[in-house]
């Protein structure tokens, strides 16, 4: 079946580090790639994505290069502010898979002054 | 403002005690899903449906009904909730089928005694 997997959390960070948050995938067929970002209290929001291999989505400084050679799609920012603080999904789409988003677990990031 | 309304944000339960958690889009989305959310565990989707009067199991059915009667509103039931269900749940809209984004309501946090 399809799967996700994301490095463990929680991962703490001070302000202005550099970010990755790993995530590999397995899936049959060609899945869509996505990160999606879950601030304390609220709902999940998409973050960025990617459609095919070698897309990189980007959004808010974040980007993501979906790699089908190692099954990877790791998120990655240059500079993290203490707002970045949130849990992080990585999920993966497969087209006529009737829309289900296949999720990670999750990885928390906190950014300390 | 486009929005998933999911009510309420917060339930507390007894055994057995018949609930229903409302969800409802603005969008004129097609599509729309529940999940739960559970330490460890990630998202997993509950039901899922593809318009009106068509719905679906996701991975974790046992204990859940839904049902589509507008294409608007998508309620969650629990006819009988056990301890087991207590957890936090998102339901979710998207466009159509595909790489659409889904947009996620803030949660119902349910906890069954």
């Amino acid at each position: 079946g399809n799967s996700v997997t994301q490095m463990e959390g929680p991962v703490t960070l001070s302000e202005e580090a550099f970010l990755t948050i790993n995530c590999t995938y397995t899936a049959t067929g060609y899945p869509s790639l996505f990160w999606y970002v879950q601030y304390p209290g609220e709902g999940l929001q998409l973050l960025l994505k990617a459609t095919k291999a070698d897309d990189k989505g980007s959004n808010k400084g974040f980007e993501a290069t979906y790699r089908k050679e190692t099954t990877s799609f790791h998120l990655e920012k240059g500079s993290v502010q203490v707002s970045d603080s949130a849990v992080y999904f990585c999920a993966l789409i497969l087209t006529g898979g009737g829309n289900k988003l296949t999720f990670g677990t999750g990885t928390q990031l906190k950014v300390e002054l | 403002e486009a929005q998933v309304t999911q009510n309420p944000r917060y339930l507390i339960t007894v055994t057995g005690k018949k609930l229903t958690v409302t969800c409802s889009q603005n969008m004129n989305h097609e599509y729309m899903s529940w999940y739960r959310q559970d330490p460890g565990l990630g998202l997993r989707q509950i039901y899922y449906s593809m318009n009106v009067e068509v719905t679906d199991k996701g991975d974790v059915p046992e204990g859940y009904k839904v049902s589509r009667k507008e294409k608007r509103n998508f309620p969650l039931i629990l006819e009988s909730p056990s301890p087991n269900q207590t957890s936090l749940y998102f339901c979710a809209s998207s466009r159509d089928r595909g790489s659409s984004p889904l947009h996620f309501g803030n949660g119902t946090r349910l906890t069954v005694t």
